[in-house]
């Protein structure tokens, strides 16, 4: 099946630093997501990309989709305490379900 | 507009009983699919749903089940409760069982003891 690898695991940083993550698939995707969940909360949506080498910003949140299909990158420029929580990526292709990757678990030490 | 409803938000059950879990999608949404999260863990996927028909489904033993009904809310069981069931569930919605935008409820959080 599917599978993602979402890297790092974990990041530990100082507020102010940019920060950036990524997510490999061994399958092209159509479709890529960023997720964001807050400690016992369900995870809320980004930033959605749909198209190859497409570039999308939210915020401070910027988001790429691999021009190979089969990677997105997430930056997150100029961090706050607030960013802290798990970030999910999430792709898909045509008539298939979301696959998830493992998240990255982001502390931001004020 | 209200989001995705998830009830309960918090459960405790004892090892052996069942347990059914509630999810109201977002109106006008008609695909429901059904994830646990256990501690460090991921996003498990357990299965999916579109006009009351699983389109897909997880790798979870048969104890977990789930249906829909034609409002589009969801309900999943868990038979037999297992202290490995204690996990995060989560309910997202989506327009269609083609439309990638899914959004999370808050979840139901289930400690089995």
């Amino acid at each position: 099946g599917q599978q993602l690898n979402q890297s790092p695991q974990s990041m530990f940083i100082q507020e102010g630093e940019d920060v950036s993550m990524n997510c490999t698939s061994s399958s092209i995707f159509n479709t890529w997501l960023w997720y964001k969940q807050d400690p016992g909360e369900g995870p809320v949506l980004l930033i959605a990309l749909y198209k190859a080498g497409e570039l999308t910003s939210n915020g401070r949140l910027t988001a790429q989709f691999g021009i190979t299909r089969k990677d997105s990158f997430l930056n997150i420029s100029a961090s706050i305490p607030s960013d802290v929580g798990i970030y999910f990526c999430a792709g898909q292709t045509s008539g298939s379900r979301l696959t998830f990757g493992e998240g990255t678990q982001l502390t931001v030490n004020p | 507009k209200a989001g995705v409803t998830q009830t309960p938000r918090y459960l405790i059950k004892t090892r052996g009983q069942q347990v059914t879990l509630s999810c109201s999608p977002i109106s006008g949404h008609r695909s429901v699919s059904w994830y646990q999260q256990t501690p460090g863990q991921g996003l498990q996927f357990l299965f999916e749903y579109f006009s009351e028909t699983q389109r897909n489904k997880g790798n979870f033993p048969g104890r977990f089940s789930g249906r829909q009904f034609s409002n589009s809310r969801s309900e999943m069981n868990v038979s037999t409760l297992e202290l490995g069931d204690s996990a995060l569930y989560l309910c997202a919605s989506s327009l269609d069982h083609t439309n990638t935008e899914a959004f999370f409820g808050q979840g139901t959080r289930l400690t089995v003891v």
